[in-house]
């Protein structure tokens, strides 16, 4: 069964960094594009980045170019999204993706908060 | 960037009416058009990839088309756990934008 879990949310400051992650189980992690979206609690659904399966080509949103870095660990079945200088617009929920071709999400986590305020 | 504009942005129906979301792009994205349902509180589920094709277990009261610029999803009919809120997205290229939403509710 495939199973996707992010940790690492929580309360931060604007300016400051989290660092997500997405713990993956039940499929070959290393074979699949995976991607981070995000949503505004009560809002639409935000496509964040996505990252080749070897790591090797990520994509962004402009909005966070620049600030945010997708990056995985294949050996550890693990995807990750380093966020720096924090805005109070990062704030929602963010889901980690496995897509099953790029840009096609077929299995998705349940969710981490990040609010950014002070 | 490519945008995606949803219609409704919410509707009422009953339980077995037929219902119809519209999805449209600013540019053609041939069929690179999919659709996902989100109930409250929980994460998205893939219902429809490639415009048209069910992924594995969505039931059949589902279909979807288009091609270009301009795609729908049918609900042929309606069912209690159908209410929720469907999103189109493209993957024609990034940024792999999301339509707004369309709640469906009970009328």
């Amino acid at each position: 069964e495939v199973n996707l879990v992010e940790s690492g949310g929580g309360l931060v400051r604007p300016g400051g960094s989290l660092r997500l992650s997405c713990a993956a189980s039940g499929f070959t992690f290393s074979g699949y594009w995976m991607t981070w979206v995000r949503q505004v609690p009560d809002k639409g659904l935000e496509w964040v980045a996505t990252i080749k399966q070897d790591g090797s080509k990520e994509y962004y949103v402009d909005s966070v170019k620049g600030r945010f870095i997708i990056s995985r660990d294949n050996a550890k079945n693990s995807l990750y999204l380093q966020m720096n200088r924090l805005r109070a617009e990062d704030t929602a929920v963010y889901f980690c993706a496995r897509d099953w071709e790029v840009g096609i999400s077929d299995y998705w986590g349940q969710g981490s908060l990040v609010t950014v305020s002070s | 960037d490519i945008q995606m504009t949803q219609s409704p942005s919410s509707l009422s129906a009953s339980v077995g009416d037929r219902v119809t979301i519209t999805c449209r792009a600013s540019q053609s994205i041939s069929t690179f058009l999919n659709w996902y349902q989100q109930k409250p509180g929980k994460a998205p589920t893939l219902l429809i990839f490639a415009a048209s094709t069910l992924q594995n277990e969505v039931p059949s009261r589902f279909s979807a088309g288009g091609s270009g610029t301009e795609f729908t999803l049918t609900i042929s009919s309606l069912q209690p756990e159908d209410f929720a809120t469907y999103y189109c997205q493209q993957s024609y290229t990034t940024p792999y934008i999301f339509g707004q939403g369309t709640k469906v509710e009970i009328k």
